[in-house]
């Protein structure tokens, strides 16, 4: 079974420049999360869709970050304008669906973002 | 304060010896994973766990409800067990939102 896909794996810009990441889930998988992870921390959770809707987006900068999974199958997560302390890592994982409760997520490889 | 703390936040140890990472948790969870993350940031979910003991190969996990805490244990530890390892709560009343503590650098040396 093929994992949960994200690209690019790396990405450096500068402040204020935007930038976009994108993620395949696993094939079925109704729920996607993506998270933020700054070095050093544990993930924060930014959005979580529902086939195409959000579940969850209440920790979202929403006046600069934004996500969409129109189809309910890839998604995409933006960043307009970048600032430096959007340094970290993307992650986006999948689940088989419901709330989250007893479901297992899988995470993909992440893309590193530096904001120089 | 986080709602999910983890502790110690770096571990270091010799191949061999027997290693224990701990979480407490303040709020009510519906259930806990603990996580597994290499160096390239890739996650893998080692257990999801509500209760009680599980186990898989080396690595062990605990949980006790009351106490609000839960323990990763890995057993003849090996360097390639090096990785930061996450325990994330199912928070029940965030609507079964998983809150992340803030990982356990654990490096093994051979």
């Amino acid at each position: 079974e093929a994992g949960v896909a994200q690209s690019p794996r790396y990405k450096i810009i500068e402040k204020r420049q935007s930038v976009a990441f994108w993620c395949n889930p696993i094939s079925g998988h109704a729920t996607l999360y993506w998270y933020q992870q700054i070095l050093g921390q544990g993930p924060k959770l930014l959005i979580q869709f529902q086939n195409n809707g959000v579940v969850d987006d209440s920790q979202l900068p929403k006046d600069r970050f934004s996500a969409e999974r129109l189809k309910g199958v890839d998604s995409t997560l933006k960043i307009q304008p970048a600032k430096l302390e959007d340094s970290a890592v993307y992650l986006c994982a999948s689940a088989t669906g419901g709330m989250g409760y007893r479901q297992t997520q899988y995470f993909g490889p992440g893309t590193r973002l530096l904001v120089l | 304060k986080n709602e999910v703390e983890q502790s110690p936040q770096n571990l270091t140890a010799q191949e061999g010896e027997f290693i224990t990472i701990n979480c407490s948790y303040s709020v009510g969870i519906s259930a806990l994973h603990w996580l597994q993350q290499h160096p390239g940031g890739g996650i893998v979910s080692l257990f999801m766990l509500s209760s009680g003991k599980k186990k898989h190969g080396r690595l062990i996990a605990t949980i006790n409800i009351q106490e609000k805490h839960s323990s990763l244990h890995i057993t003849a530890s090996h360097p390639r067990d090096s990785a930061v390892y996450i325990c994330a709560g199912l928070i029940k009343a965030a609507g079964n939102k998983l809150t992340f503590g803030g990982g356990t650098r654990v490096l093994v040396k051979p």
